[in-house]
């Protein structure tokens, strides 16, 4: 049974970098492409990028200057970086093993406030 | 920039029929877009239930299917159930690399 958890800091000051890590269980990292998306309160989803374990990675071109994600295969984590964050930045933010999207985190809420 | 266009909601009643769309602001979708669709309900993560346009996953009920129809993707559902009742979203890749979600569908069973 394949599993993720997303972790990080459930409060991130405005212009500050938001950081949180994708903990993958019950398969390798290494074998598969890993998704990063997020989704304000009431609002629908947004795409934030993917990578696959090689280090490759593509960006949502709205965030790309600010984005970037990495991968610790001897962890089997795969982690996301966002800087210069605002309010617009406050969402739930979800992990999935996007091969076929088949396997989600359960999500982790961000908000960014002072 | 790449917008992907659902039907902002939809009213299906219970044992019908009920066709979700997914259309691309540049052309027609194929399945070189690799349409995949989720269902969401409130509290909950998103659940896929059909990736590769068409290609169900082990816990995908029978009653959803995914196609490709008048140039859109889609998201059908035959013999609706009320446990159906739940927010749809699809997601196109561009150049096999960029993914866009839909604006996401409000299914309501009625």
């Amino acid at each position: 049974q394949v599993q993720l958890q997303e972790s990080g800091p459930g409060l991130v000051k405005p212009s500050e970098t938001l950081s949180l890590t994708c903990t993958v269980s019950g398969d390798s990292i290494s074998n598969y492409y890993w998704s990063w998306i997020r989704q304000p309160a009431g609002k629908g989803l947004e795409w934030i990028g993917r990578m696959h374990a090689s280090g490759s990675a593509k960006y949502n071109p709205s965030l790309e200057s600010r984005v970037a994600m990495s991968v610790d295969t001897s962890k089997n984590q795969f982690s996301l970086r966002l800087d210069s964050v605002s309010a617009t930045d406050t969402a739930v933010y979800y992990c999935a093993r996007s091969s076929s999207h088949d396997y989600w985190g359960q999500g982790t809420l961000v908000t960014v406030s002072s | 920039q790449t917008v992907v266009t659902q039907e902002p909601s939809l009213t299906v009643s219970p044992g019908g029929t009920v066709t979700l769309t997914c259309a691309s602001s540049t052309g027609a979708v194929t399945s070189g877009y690799y349409p995949n669709w989720f269902q969401q309900k409130p509290g909950q993560a998103p659940r896929a239930l059909i990736h590769g346009t068409s290609n169900k996953h082990s816990w995908t009920p029978a009653r959803f299917s995914g196609s490709l129809l008048g140039g859109k993707a889609a998201l059908t559902l035959s013999g609706v159930q009320p446990e159906d009742e739940a927010d749809y979203y699809c997601l196109l890749y561009y150049g096999g690399a960029q993914g866009v979600f839909g604006g996401g569908t409000k299914l309501t069973v009625l």
